[in-house]
């Protein structure tokens, strides 16, 4: 069972470039988050989607681009590296209630010099 | 400022002792869940707690959810190095509709 699968799991940019964080489940879940993780602040909503064609801005959103064509898959951009976003992104999907399992990938570690 | 404030930040305790953890908010929830996270992997739910007062229990690991749906808490027993990790507590307001948001989460580290 794939669940959430996400890509590259590590790299490394420069500052400026621009990249593509890919995200693709395969439960049908029709909710979807991207989340990074910094030490001591847990993990910070960046872009949420609750189905195809919908996206919705979290918490830190700045920088970072969504889209959702399909219910599969929820790619971010990155527009122009900084390294303020040095960080580790998890994507994650579940179904519509809200007391519904959230299932995370394994996380794409970002290092931005 | 985190919608949910957990403390403590660290726990460093030895194996067999006791330990809680809390998750607090100004917000009422319709539910609230812990996951822990092992490093190098996503967090994995551990529990979704539902009703206000709702008390579970998952062998060792006791949750509670508040009379008024702000705050929960996890309580382990006789804690032991494999509940070692990074525990969570996340949850959506009622007024926000579908943003799951996440405390700065608890480093629970036990020793042998």
């Amino acid at each position: 069972n794939a669940g959430v699968t996400q890509t590259p799991k590590f790299q490394v940019l420069k500052t400026g470039q621009s990249m593509t964080l890919q995200c693709a489940q395969d439960m049908n879940h029709e909710y979807m988050s991207w989340y990074r993780q910094d030490p001591g602040m847990g993990l910070r909503l960046i872009h949420y989607s609750v189905g195809a064609g919908i996206t919705d801005q979290g918490e830190v959103p700045n920088g970072y681009n969504v889209s959702r064509s399909t219910t599969e898959d929820f790619p971010l951009r990155l527009l122009s590296a900084a390294p303020s976003q040095t960080s580790v992104y998890f994507c994650a999907s579940r179904d519509r209630p809200m007391y519904s399992e959230a299932f995370f990938g394994q996380g794409t570690r970002l290092t931005v010099v | 400022t985190q919608l949910l404030e957990q403390s403590p930040q660290f726990l460093s305790i030895q194996e067999g002792e006791n330990l809680t953890v809390y998750c607090n908010s100004s917000s009422v929830f319709s539910s609230l869940q812990w996951y822990r996270q092992e490093p190098g992997e996503g967090p994995v739910l551990l529990v979704t707690v539902v009703t206000g007062g709702e008390v579970k229990k998952l062998k060792r690991l006791t949750f509670q959810f508040g009379d008024a749906r702000k705050d929960s808490s996890l309580h382990i027993t006789a804690a032991q190095p494999g509940d070692t990790g990074l525990y969570l507590c996340a949850g959506a307001p009622e007024t926000s509709g579908s943003r799951l948001t996440f405390g700065e989460g608890t480093q629970l580290t036990v020793n042998p």
